[in-house]
């Protein structure tokens, strides 16, 4: 069975700042890890996903997050926070034979201004 | 850019009617999903649908669920006979390709049993 820890269900940061949101998962067969981002009252959108190939893996609004199979991790970064980076964000993990996605419990991102 | 379509946004119901919640998927996408959030706690698979056949269901859908793509564009989650703790804020997803593919998810639906 997979599973997803997310560390921090709240984050503040001001303007600026440097974003760092964990993730660590948990997973018997190499993973495919995603990050999702949700705005208030809208769906889930996909920030970025590992599947193979390069560990660090760059996605949307200046986002990036690295594969660290020895410490089981997938944290997401972002040099310098912007206050439209207030929203939720969620790590996931599927199987790489199925398709159901596994997600943690979310982080709360606040950017101060 | 095509996006996912969920209606209604808001549904409330009582205890033990049944509820259909409607999704349209992206149009040439092939795998549907059903996930679901209840309030403070994460995001849970339900199920997915390939081929007009459930592929996968999770322990949480039982036999009070069914999903059904009625007409090529719809997908649906029916709720026989509603729980309190079916309250819960649903997500439908579609992809085009099950393996690697970005799954693209609906606003939602938030349910409400009272």
């Amino acid at each position: 069975a997979q599973s997803v820890t997310q560390l921090g269900s709240h984050v503040s940061v001001s303007e600026g700042a440097l974003v760092l949101l964990r993730c660590n998962y948990s997973s018997s067969v190499p993973p495919y890890l995603f990050w999702y981002v949700q705005y208030p009252n809208q769906g889930l959108q996909l920030l970025l996903k590992y599947t193979t190939g390069a560990t660090l893996v760059k996605g949307i609004n200046g986002f990036e997050a690295e594969f660290k199979k020895s410490e089981t991790s997938f944290h997401l970064t972002k040099p310098s926070a912007h206050m439209s980076d207030a929203a939720e964000y969620f790590c996931a993990v599927s199987d790489p034979g199925g398709s159901r996605l596994t997600f943690g419990e979310g982080t709360q991102l606040t950017v101060n201004p | 850019e095509p996006e996912v379509t969920q209606t209604p946004s808001h549904q409330v119901t009582q205890m033990g009617q049944e509820v259909i919640l409607r999704c349209v998927p992206i149009s040439n996408h092939l795998y549907f999903y059903w996930y679901r959030q209840i309030l403070g706690q994460k995001v849970e698979f339900l199920v997915s649908f390939y081929n007009n056949e459930i592929s996968e269901k999770s322990e949480i859908f039982d036999d009070q669920f069914s999903v059904e793509r009625p007409d090529g564009s719809n997908f649906t989650l029916k709720i026989r006979s509603t729980k309190l703790e079916d309250s819960a804020m649903y997500f439908c997803a579609s992809v085009a390709v099950a393996v690697f593919g970005e799954q693209y998810f609906g606003p939602g639906t938030r349910l409400t049993v009272t």
